[in-house]
């Protein structure tokens, strides 16, 4: 079956530390994207991409980065310049880029500060 | 800018009740793309329903239906005969010319349906 796979389901992160969550398509699909979800908000776009090795900020950019080597795959890590980093994080993928597409999510991780 | 408000945090009905979850949209766009997403406990947001600003139609899908009107800025999402199984948050979100690639997404509407 095609779809988004995140991993972890939950994320434990210390004080300064980094950490990364993982996001895995096989949908064949060029455009991936990093949302944050926090209680009673809808989501907030972090980072997307639109094709291998190209990604652009999205509006809370700061304090996360991604990469983006294979069309796969697009991990987000959460670096100790995030200062609140507890929310749920989603990852999408569309089969291209642009406004008409609709996005396909994955089930998500959630992150907790230890 | 453009902006999403979804100005019911949460509804609560009774299984069999239709409900109705309001989605009001800004932009000054001229082609853009409204889209519904279901949210169930699990967590994974579920595509419902695209639809592009130059059709107005109506659509059914089975007991879910949509009513897009330009001139209130409204896509507005009816369950017929609500279901346990609708429980669930749903978004509403705008996708637009001057956006590119970045779908806004309103608050959210918690719906609980109870048996």
């Amino acid at each position: 079956d095609g779809g988004i796979t995140q991993s972890p389901k939950y994320l434990f992160r210390k004080e300064g530390q980094n950490v990364t969550l993982s996001c895995e398509q096989n949908l064949n699909h060029d455009a991936m994207y990093w949302y944050r979800q926090d209680p009673g908000q809808g989501l907030r776009l972090i980072y997307y991409s639109q094709i291998v090795n190209d990604f652009q900020k999205g509006d809370i950019a700061e304090g996360y980065s991604v990469s983006r080597e294979k069309k796969e795959s697009f991990p987000l890590t959460v670096t100790s310049a995030q200062k609140n980093p507890t929310a749920f994080y989603l990852c999408a993928s569309s089969l291209a880029g642009g406004l008409r597409e609709t996005q396909y999510f994955g089930p998500g991780t959630r992150l907790l500060v230890l | 800018a453009q902006k999403v408000t979804q100005a019911q945090t949460e509804i609560s009905v009774v299984e069999k009740e239709d409900v109705t979850l309001d989605c009001v949209y800004e932009t000054r766009d001229t082609t853009y793309y409204l889209f519904w997403y279901k949210q169930p406990p699990s967590g994974e947001l579920v595509f419902l329903i695209r639809r592009n600003s130059f059709d107005e139609q109506n659509e059914i899908s089975g007991r879910y239906s949509w009513n897009f009107q330009k001139s209130t800025s409204s896509f507005n999402f009816t369950i017929t005969a609500s279901q346990v199984v609708d429980s669930a948050v749903y978004f509403c979100a705008l996708s637009g010319d001057t956006g590119g690639f970045k779908t806004i997404f309103g608050a959210g509407t918690r719906l609980f349906v109870k048996a």
